[in-house]
């Protein structure tokens, strides 16, 4: 297990189409957290998943924005009507309850709207 | 409001010279904090957390609730150490971090 994946690394769009991220936790991580970071920022919490349950959502989190994670393993976000302010670093990363709240991170996908 | 402050964006130290990041928080539970680390070309990982109260790469941090701080520090600083560090604040029974702006720290020889 080499750690949380996420694909792709770079994604380059038009305004106004949509993009979807995929992320892949850690094996038997139950618990999987999207956040983005913006330059010069530290990341800010999107979404949480505790196994295939979406348990919060932030209010950075616009109707444009969805997540899923189906049968509790890999999660996808997905951004519609991509805008220019959605240009940033979407982070996930996975945790295993019993570890408390030790996160490990993927690397990253890198969103530019142009 | 839960809050994360890191009043310093860069930090440029001479190597073997003491390094101190701040870290100030607000929270009105019971906080649990981190210390994350973002190596050139690395992702996100965890340097330290309060509860384990360890020493890792020769970095301690300690909690001080009534001032409301969780700063890092090591007395010796190693070029290798140069780093974007992020104290970050959770408490929440579910994991959400909340992370500050973050601190740069360039250790030149």
């Amino acid at each position: 297990d080499t750690g949380v994946s996420q694909d792709p690394r770079h994604k380059i769009t038009k305004r106004g189409q949509n993009v979807t991220f995929r992320c892949d936790p850690i094996s038997e991580h139950n618990r999987l957290y999207w956040y983005r970071q913006t330059l010069g920022q530290g990341p800010e919490f999107l979404t949480y998943f505790q196994n295939e349950a979406q348990l919060e959502k932030s209010r950075l989190l616009s109707d444009r924005f969805s997540a899923e994670r189906p049968k509790g393993s890999f999660s996808t976000l997905e951004i519609q009507r991509t805008e220019q302010g959605d240009s940033a670093m979407y982070l996930c990363a996975s945790s295993l309850e019993r570890e408390g709240n030790i996160q490990y991170f993927g690397a990253g996908t890198r969103l530019s709207v142009l | 409001a839960q809050r994360v402050t890191q009043p310093e964006k860069l930090l440029s130290v001479f190597k073997g010279a003491p390094v101190e990041l701040k870290c100030n928080y607000s929270y009105s539970g019971s906080p649990e904090l981190f210390w994350y680390v973002q190596y050139s070309r690395q992702r996100l990982q965890l340097l330290l957390r309060h509860i384990s109260r360890e020493s890792i790469k020769g970095f301690t941090a300690d909690l001080n609730k009534g001032e409301t701080s969780f700063h890092l520090k090591k007395p010796f600083a190693q070029e290798e150490d140069s780093a974007m560090y992020y104290c970050a604040l959770g408490g929440d029974s579910w994991g959400k971090l909340q992370f500050g702006a973050g601190t740069q720290v360039v250790v030149t020889p």
